[in-house]
């Protein structure tokens, strides 16, 4: 079943407006993604983090590695309407291959 | 860039039907992986496979199997096809060790299909 644990569902925010959205697991992760998917297309990675800590940017993006392993968050700072899509977080258990995914933040932004 | 290619983006089929749902990917990478997409559920795994001839389910296997004859091609198939096999199906794949060399999964486009 389902180890992550992702919110909010969705948001409809503002043009402009900051946004942010995180997972928490139960389980210890190696590493954390997250991923954006936009409508007919397949997910693309926006941030890897590979570090417990570790504080990484893409532009408007920055995205935390919790330091208890067990949680990450993503930011998106001033929001503009090529923003809209789901966002997935995704976590690599300690050992092997598999990814694990969030349910998905569904976002919405009004111009 | 890494290209991962499903072979159709729509597909209409019957129950009971056996269908094939085809991938390709042109980077070398020896993992690849069949998701399948459902709304308020996420990305569920299906099957995956870190080598030619390997494959290991994942948590959502039950009325689908997988064939990897060549490294670069990744078969996922519905045996008879039902209903509740309605959803969108993503491959994606991810070179081995991907970690250490930071290279994670890269995704196709997605495949729609419907079973009517």
């Amino acid at each position: 079943g389902q180890q992550l644990n992702q919110s909010p569902q969705s948001m409809f925010i503002q043009e402009g407006e900051d946004v942010s959205m995180n997972c928490t697991s139960s389980s210890i992760f190696n590493t954390w993604l997250w991923y954006k998917q936009e409508p007919g297309e397949g997910p693309v990675l926006l941030i890897a983090l590979y570090k417990a800590g570790e504080l990484t940017s893409n532009g408007r993006l920055t995205a935390q590695f919790g330091i208890t392993r067990k949680d990450s968050f993503l930011n998106i700072s001033a929001s503009i309407p090529s923003d809209v899509g789901i966002y997935f977080c995704a976590g690599q258990r300690e050992y092997g291959n598999k990814l694990v995914f969030g349910a998905g933040t569904i976002l919405r932004v009004k111009s | 860039d890494v290209k991962v290619t499903q072979s159709s983006r729509y597909l209409v089929k019957r129950t009971g039907e056996k269908v094939f749902l085809e991938c390709v990917q042109d980077m070398d990478h020896e993992n690849m992986f069949w998701y399948r997409q459902d709304p308020g559920l996420g990305l569920r795994l299906i099957y995956f496979s870190y080598d030619v001839k390997m494959k290991e389910k994942g948590d959502i296997p039950e009325g689908y199997s997988v064939s990897r004859e060549k490294k670069e091609r990744f078969s996922l198939i519905l045996e008879s096809a039902s209903t509740n096999q309605t959803s969108m199906y993503l491959c994606a794949s991810s070179p081995a060790g991907w970690v250490m060399n930071h290279q994670p999964q890269h995704f196709g486009d997605g495949t729609r299909l419907s079973i009517l």
